[in-house]
């Protein structure tokens, strides 16, 4: 059983365009994450949920918005898709206050806006 | 905060040969010390953590890392490494509690030639 899985793997859009990717984690987690990975294997944190409650917004544009409608789904909705939005983008779940808050993450979501 | 510095961007090794890959951090407070792993095209799995307790930690594959406080470094070694472990490799520091992101390194590309 995949631990944290996120559709889709690949998605090849146009610019303007407004898509979403899936996650869900089957761990019992309560935390849930939304990681950027750029051209350079740069990894950054965008988002984090602790219990439906969103705790972590680093500075991203308001064109990207994470909804969690339970626990175990964290979706990442892109509106008008910019070229720079190409990136991967990675869900994760980590459950705060066992295991040093460790972090499982999915096998990312490749985005390529042209 | 906290920040990680991985100093090598890309490590070449013949196989079988012994390799260390470098990580130091900094931090104010005590942390949680984490090395990640990416095969080309794949998400990102976790080799080992450092929690608390013994300092040399054992993960999967082989691979062991210890972390030194006074140096605040947290290096990668394997004795022996194999073509399949030509993979992106990622050191990364958290602080405690949920409000505390997983802060990555640059990564480190381990290239095995045969």
């Amino acid at each position: 059983d995949t631990a944290v899985s996120q559709t889709p793997k690949y998605l090849v859009t146009q610019m303007g365009n407004d898509k979403s990717i899936k996650c869900e984690q089957n761990l019992g987690h309560d935390t849930m994450y939304w990681y950027k990975q750029d051209s350079k294997k740069f990894l950054k944190i965008m988002f984090s949920y602790n219990n439906k409650e969103l705790i972590i917004n680093e500075t991203v544009p308001n064109r990207f918005s994470p909804k969690s409608p339970d626990k175990a789904h964290l979706n990442l909705h892109i509106n008008s898709l910019e070229l720079g939005d190409s990136a991967v983008y990675f869900c994760a779940s980590s459950q705060v206050a066992v295991s040093g808050n460790t972090i499982y993450f999915g096998e990312g979501s490749w985005l390529t806006v042209v | 905060a906290q920040s990680v510095t991985q100093l090598d961007s890309q490590v070449p090794v013949f196989e079988e040969a012994p390799v260390e890959l470098r990580c130091n951090y900094s931090s104010s407070v005590s942390v949680y010390l984490f090395w990640y792993v990416q095969y080309p095209n794949q998400g990102l799995q976790l080799l080992l953590k450092y929690l608390s307790g013994s300092t040399l930690v054992k993960g999967i594959n082989g691979f062991e890392a210890e972390f030194n406080k006074s140096q605040t470094s947290f290096h990668l070694r394997k004795p022996s490494v194999h073509i399949s472990d030509t993979a992106e490799y990622f050191c990364a520091v958290s602080g405690y509690g949920a409000t505390n992101k997983l802060i990555f390194g640059t990564g480190t590309l381990l290239a095995v030639q045969p």
